[in-house]
């Protein structure tokens, strides 16, 4: 059973890089696509963005210019980094995977726990 | 950008049914995934591709999709059933997803 792992400090200075791993266990990392999403206390869910192990990537235009994902498929492990953070990055960040379809939309099928994210001098 | 339009709140009496919608231009034309949320917790996928079910999850739940609305159908609905709910689709115009606004249900 594929499970996903969050990790990464729970505390960015304003200005800084926000960087977050993602850890999969039980399944392989290899052909699928992962996510990143998050969720400011008590707002709904923001996409992030999105990497296929092939090198296929797409970002939410909102942040786009601000996110670098990467992949090491040795380790089984995905990162996140969000650069210029301020306080609105506060959130919770969430991993997912991608459940295999015929087309590029497919549904988050796996989740990984989420981990709290403060952005604080 | 694309926009996904949630009513915030919903509520049912257990045993009843609760229909939580998700409007969007020509919302009909693109595969809609439904999630549950409860507090605290990681979302979870309760209907794909409109009204297909994960493995595991209810047949109480079930889900439609046309026009300018997809719509989430809990049956009998249960204290368990308490949570939030998000609609999400994939907007081909940008290639992004993009998340519904959210929806409390409340079991009364």
């Amino acid at each position: 059973q594929v499970q996903l792992q969050e990790s990464g400090p729970g505390l960015v200075k304003p200005s800084e890089t926000l960087s977050l791993t993602c850890t999969v266990s039980g399944g392989s990392i290899s052909n699928y696509y992962w996510s990143w999403i998050r969720q400011p206390a008590g707002k709904e869910l923001e996409w992030i963005g999105r990497f296929h192990t092939s090198g296929s990537t797409n970002y939410n235009p909102s942040l786009k210019s601000r996110v670098t994902m990467s992949v090491d498929t040795s380790k089984d492990h995905f990162s996140l980094k969000l650069s210029s953070v301020t306080a609105a990055d506060t959130a919770v960040y969430y991993c997912a995977r991608t459940q295999p379809s015929n087309y590029a939309g497919g549904a988050f099928d796996i989740w990984g726990h989420g981990t709290m994210v403060t952005v604080s001098s | 950008s694309y926009v996904l339009t949630q009513p915030p709140s919903v509520s049912v009496a257990p045993g009843q049914t609760a229909r939580i919608t998700c409007g969007g231009n020509n919302i009909g034309s693109k595969s809609v995934h439904w999630y549950q949320q409860k507090p605290g917790q990681a979302p979870v996928l309760v209907v794909y591709d409109d009204s297909d079910r994960p493995s595991g999850i209810p047949e109480r739940f079930s889900g439609s999709n046309s026009g300018n609305t997809a719509t989430l159908t809990i049956s009998r609905v249960e204290a368990g059933d308490e949570a939030d709910y998000y609609c999400q689709v994939w907007d081909t115009s940008s290639d992004h997803y993009v998340f519904g606004t959210g929806t409390k249900v409340t079991v009364l």
